[in-house]
């Protein structure tokens, strides 16, 4: 994989289900993997960072996961709720820093 | 936190004139700050890296005498859109980086149409 791909493009979810999305990036060089919330007229906000194999952060009902060998990050929301609609962008940082960022999640929750 | 703040926040300009964006990080010293652009219904497109102290870092396909790139202080970067066309009319986003893993915060971005 040359560049960071965000699947699916778009999600629309009903209030209350739980939901994940997909990250890849180039597993070779890798440094650091970044997932951004970006609210329609906000400017994206750094949900997590993560760095090591395995590893696993979570914020609320969000949580993201790590898998650096393949080169996939997922990112779960639990009992999805419709302020929880933005656009999920991933970030890929390698090691001479320089960072990629995905297209993008689009996710849309109906009450 | 960490706040960036961008300055103007929307500019409409004639064809032919020179806009500058400035990108302040308010309470964080950054040496690295980045220049986006979001082109409709798509992501953020990275422009350059702005170094402090140091020339800009341009992607493939930016030009660099288009989009001037000055990063004076470790608190200030500045965008420079010479000769504006509406081509490049756009939303432009800037973020600067804090710690070694080089966590994004990101600007409210600026809105820019040339006539």
């Amino acid at each position: 994989i040359l560049n960071v791909e965000q699947s699916p493009q778009s999600l629309h979810v009903q209030e209350g289900d739980s939901t994940n999305f997909t990250c890849s990036f180039p597993s070779s060089n890798f440094y650091a993997l970044h997932w951004y919330r970006w609210e329609t007229a906000k400017s994206p906000e750094a949900l997590f960072v993560m760095t090591l194999n395995g590893d696993e952060k979570k914020k609320g009902r969000i949580s993201a996961t790590l898998n650096t060998k393949e080169g996939y990050s997922y990112l779960y929301i639990k009992g999805s709720q419709p302020e929880d609609s933005a656009t999920y962008l991933c970030a890929s940082v390698n090691a001479g820093n320089m960072l990629t960022f995905g297209g993008g999640t689009r996710l849309m929750v109906k009450p | 936190g960490a706040v960036v703040s961008q300055h103007p926040s929307r500019v409409i300009c004639k064809s032919g004139t020179s806009v500058k964006i400035e990108c302040r990080s308010l309470d964080f010293q950054a040496t690295t700050m980045f220049w986006y652009r979001q082109f409709p219904k798509q992501s953020l497109m990275l422009m350059a890296t702005s170094n402090e102290g140091s020339k800009a870092t341009y992607e493939q396909g930016v030009e660099k005498d288009k989009f001037l790139i000055n990063h004076a202080s470790l608190t200030l970067s500045t965008l420079t859109v010479t000769s504006a066309h509406p081509e490049d009319s756009s939303f432009y986003i800037c973020s600067a980086a804090r710690g070694s893993l080089n966590e994004q915060f990101f600007g409210p971005g600026t809105r820019l149409t040339v006539l």
